[in-house]
């Protein structure tokens, strides 16, 4: 298996725009969950999906963070509008039901200027 | 989730031992430990976890104490790969709760060669 795969691996865009981050999440997996890691505030989780619906999201940082996740295999990100406090090393994982290892993607270094 | 407590940073040399503490003295008793690991500019990666019992894979071992206080994870012959920030979480395992990984500072371990 190719493992968890996020696209792009590096995002630089100016402030104002509209960012969208992808992830495939490893076959098999039923769940899915996009973190956010900067210096000052570390690893936060921000939304999971079980099964593609969302079951929390009360990590979002505001109304200009969402995410879907419209089958099995595909799940996005999207800031609008991006601003600068938003750069930071986005992680989509996954893990499969009745097992405790999440697996990570690579990350999407987002830099907001 | 019980609160987790390690060291900021630890060195080891080539081909030791490297043991990583963690304290979780308010850990419950359907809690589990878990251990992860953040290699530079890569997502985080599933060590090991475990209940109350010592536990061994390819990769480490898992030393926790009679009274689940605390407990050590073990590199037994670290390499140079092995550098990286670890981190220390205790959980519900397959619980429904919202925050499924919270990942505090963690400890920079660098193996020194």
């Amino acid at each position: 298996d190719a493992g968890v795969i996020q696209s792009p691996r590096h995002e630089v865009t100016e402030m104002g725009q509209e960012v969208t981050l992808r992830c495939k999440p490893i076959s098999g997996h039923d769940y899915l969950f996009w973190y956010r890691q900067t210096m000052m505030r570390g690893l936060e989780l921000l939304i999971y999906f079980n099964n593609n619906v969302p079951i929390d999201d009360s990590g979002m940082p505001e109304d200009r963070f969402s995410a879907k996740m419209p089958n099995a295999s595909f799940s996005t990100l999207k800031i609008q509008p991006s601003e600068p406090r938003d750069s930071a090393v986005y992680f989509c994982a996954s893990r499969e039901t009745g097992y405790n290892e999440q697996y990570f993607g690579p990350g999407t270094r987002l830099t907001v200027t | 989730d019980a609160k987790t407590t390690q060291p900021p940073s630890m060195d080891c040399a080539e081909g030791r031992a490297a043991n990583l503490p963690c304290n979780h003295s308010t850990i419950s008793g359907n809690e589990y430990v878990y251990w992860y690991r953040q290699i530079h500019s890569q997502g985080p990666q599933y060590i090991i976890h475990g209940l109350k019992n010592n536990e061994t894979n390819e990769m480490a071992s898992l030393i926790i104490t009679e009274d689940r206080k605390s407990s050590t994870l073990i590199l037994p012959h670290a390499t140079l790969r092995d550098t990286a920030v670890y981190y220390c979480i205790v959980r519900v395992a397959y619980s429904g709760s919202a925050r499924q990984l919270t990942f505090g500072s963690g400890t920079q371990l660098t193996v020194l060669p």
